[in-house]
């Protein structure tokens, strides 16, 4: 079965603090991984996605297949980091592309001053 | 290009009413996806559409759900007297034609359409 997990539902740090917000994954084949995030009042968008390793607004995830995991980081949290992140999967679409996304429940990143 | 639009925003229906959610992909994109997202819970698939077409349906209720996407307009998803239970948030995203692999086909969400059944 494709599940998601994502055991936070808020994450409360301080600005400049570390931030690891969690994801595990269950999944038969090979995957395709994404964090998706939502600021307030905006449409839900992709952070990033496994495949393309790069870092972006400073945030990385790394996806470890032994762990099952794709836990997202950031070194400085700021506070406009404050958002609704929700990690994803995609079953790899040979010739179709990416098709259906399996989400988690979401975790609220909450950055104060 | 405005994005992947959704109307209405918000609709309120009765018990027993028919609700209409409406999806515009961006342009140039022939994939719609459509999500539901109950309270406390995750975007959950529905249904994936191209063109006059439905890939996958995996997602959707056997009963009182169908969705469309014609050659021309929008892609609908259409829920058949409404119960309480299918207050939720409704997402519906695009991505465009597919190439060998599709890599690239990220899906673009719209704003989603929150409907509340009284």
């Amino acid at each position: 079965a494709q599940r998601v997990t994502q055991p936070e539902k808020l994450l409360s740090v301080f600005k400049g603090a570390p931030v690891e917000l969690k994801c595990n994954y269950s999944y038969s084949g090979s995957p395709e991984l994404f964090w998706y995030v939502q600021y307030s009042r905006q449409r839900l968008q992709l952070l990033l996605r496994h495949i393309s390793r790069e870092s972006i607004k400073g945030f990385t995830a790394d996806l470890n297949k032994g762990e099952t995991s794709f836990h997202l980081k950031k070194p400085f949290a700021q506070e406009e980091d404050s958002a609704m992140y929700y990690c994803a999967l995609s079953g790899r679409g040979m010739n179709t592309g990416f098709q259906k996304l399996v989400f988690g429940t979401g975790t609220r990143l909450l950055v104060s001053p | 290009n405005a994005g992947v639009m959704q109307n209405p925003r918000h609709l309120v229906r009765r018990r027993g009413q028919e609700a209409r959610l409406r999806c515009s992909p961006m342009k140039g994109h022939s994939h719609v996806y459509w999500y539901r997202q109950l309270p406390e819970e995750g975007l959950k698939f529905m249904v994936y559409l191209q063109k006059e077409n439905i890939i996958d349906e995996s997602g959707m209720p056997k009963e009182r759900f169908s969705a469309e996407f014609p050659k021309e307009g929008p892609s609908i998803l259409r829920i058949q007297q409404v119960v309480r239970g299918d207050s939720a948030a409704y997402f519906c995203a695009s991505s465009p034609l597919s190439g060998q692999g599709g890599w690239n086909n990220e899906q673009f969400f719209g704003p989603g359409t929150r409907l509340t059944v009284l």
